[in-house]
């Protein structure tokens, strides 16, 4: 079963409008954290924002904020305000911690389009 | 400057043959990991090591094989056993194992585009 889940394979979006990009994970684990990549077509991974499972307040970085429904096992990527910049893959990740050490498991993104 | 390398930026295999990729970090990070990306798809770990001289298998290890002799560096071997290497290879690293460090995000390197001719 996948751990991370991303439903979207393609979104799009105008500039200045605000968009949401979901994210479901499934984890036993108590404690573990969710991280949000953006990669541009250059192949880089660039941090957007992190979400620890025992956080009270959902996480805000600039223009990201993380809807995070703990219950739901959801951890969504809002990007309020687009730019075409953001036009980029997204990835949701989450830190899973193990006998053998931490791994980090990514799900299989979604392709955020901004149009002018 | 501290960071994460990749080298080489392009690779180029014969069948058959074996390859293996570098990574190295001067971020002073314990945990370090292989992720392989094809075209318009996620990252699939490969494997991942948490100290020195020693290793564990991701999701997609097989065909695979690493070290980690020194804790700056973390070399991925592509072997003939892997029969459809083609992919994007990411290396990242991160100081997860140290408990006031988990909220930190893990670092990556620009990757290797490994192509079998």
């Amino acid at each position: 079963a996948q751990k991370i889940t991303q439903t979207q394979p393609g979104m799009f979006v105008q500039e200045k409008e605000a968009v949401t990009l979901d994210c479901t994970y499934d984890t036993s684990d108590p404690s573990y954290g969710l991280f949000w990549y953006k990669q541009p077509s250059s192949g880089e991974m660039i941090f957007l924002i992190y979400q620890g499972s025992y956080d009270q307040q959902n996480a805000t970085e600039g223009r990201y904020s993380l809807n995070f429904q703990k219950a739901r096992k959801s951890a969504n990527l809002v990007i309020s305000a687009s730019q075409l910049g953001d036009s980029a893959m997204y990835f949701c990740a989450m830190r899973e911690e193990n006998q053998a050490g931490t791994a980090l498991i990514f799900g299989k993104g979604t392709t955020l389009s901004v149009s002018s | 400057d501290g960071g994460i390398t990749q080298s080489p930026k392009y690779l180029f295999r014969k069948e058959g043959q074996n390859v293996t990729l570098s990574c190295e970090q001067n971020l002073n990070h314990d945990a370090m990991y292989w992720y392989r990306q094809d075209p318009g798809q996620g990252l699939r770990l490969i494997y991942y090591s948490q100290i020195v001289n020693d290793f564990q298998k991701g999701d997609i290890a097989e065909g695979y094989s690493v070290s980690r002799e020194k804790k700056e560096s973390f070399p991925l071997t592509v072997t003939s056993a892997q029969k459809n290497p083609t992919a994007f290879y990411l290396c990242a690293s991160s100081i997860w194992g140290v408990d006031r460090f988990m909220n930190t995000e893990a670092f990556f390197g620009q990757g290797t585009r490994l192509t079998v001719v």
